[in-house]
């Protein structure tokens, strides 16, 4: 069962702020959530991760719900290089990572 | 830094047969993990390896197996190859003791099963 669920596709315009949601109903207290993203013949890039709180680095913003069970990932200003496949992972205390199918995100010019 | 790789970049495979691929982790890292990733899907976790021995094991059969060596590189082995084994294998690495906040990627081996 997946762990994770994403809409399967977005679209930005180039330097307009990404919100791309990510549902997790069976998170358990322990379990962190992770953001990586993946280019075209790449291995997925780590991209954030976050526990309980909103967390903030250079590539974007997580945003967790109260209840942890959705989170969001921000990305301030859309670039090209940005378009990739953004996926949400859980990870458990057991140091796996449950991919879910990812969102495609399209940056357009 | 020559970051996470893998070899070979790819294989062509059929079924019965077996397989090998190898991954060497990023520099100062100890931790090894292999995915499989499907056409179309996220990585699935296949185990992870750490002082030579398997810590973490997903849903995959007998049939995957692997290894870690002293410098910590490692290999997958897939024995009795079905079609659906056709996928990218990805390996990951992490270190610094126990930090698995950032796992960095390889760039996978494709391997194709007819």
């Amino acid at each position: 069962d997946a762990k994770t669920t994403q809409p399967n596709s977005m679209e930005s315009n180039e330097e307009e702020p990404v919100h791309l949601p990510c549902n997790h109903s069976t998170i358990s207290g322990t379990d962190y959530i992770h953001w990586y993203r993946q280019l075209p013949s790449q291995g997925p890039e780590y991209v954030i991760h976050g526990l309980t709180s909103n967390v903030n680095n250079r590539m974007a913003s997580l945003a967790i719900a109260e209840d942890r069970k959705s989170s969001t990932l921000i990305l301030h200003r859309a670039t090209l290089r940005d378009a990739a496949v953004y996926y949400c992972i859980l990870r458990t205390t057991g140091n796996q990572f449950y991919f879910g199918t990812g969102t495609s995100l399209t940056v357009i010019p | 830094d020559a970051g996470v790789t893998q070899s070979p970049t790819h294989l062509i495979k059929t079924r019965g047969q077996q397989v090998t691929l190898r991954c060497s982790p990023k520099s100062g890292h100890d931790t090894v993990s292999w995915y499989q990733q499907a056409l179309g899907q996220g990585p699935q976790f296949i185990f992870q390896y750490y002082e030579e021995e398997e810590r973490q094991r997903g849903n995959f059969p007998d049939r995957f197996s692997g290894h870690q060596f002293p410098n910590y590189s490692s290999e997958l082995n897939v024995n009795a190859l079905l079609l659906g084994d056709s996928a990218l294998y990805l390996c990951a690495s992490t270190g610094g003791g126990r930090n698995y906040n950032e796992q960095f990627f390889g760039p996978g081996t494709r391997l194709t099963v007819l």
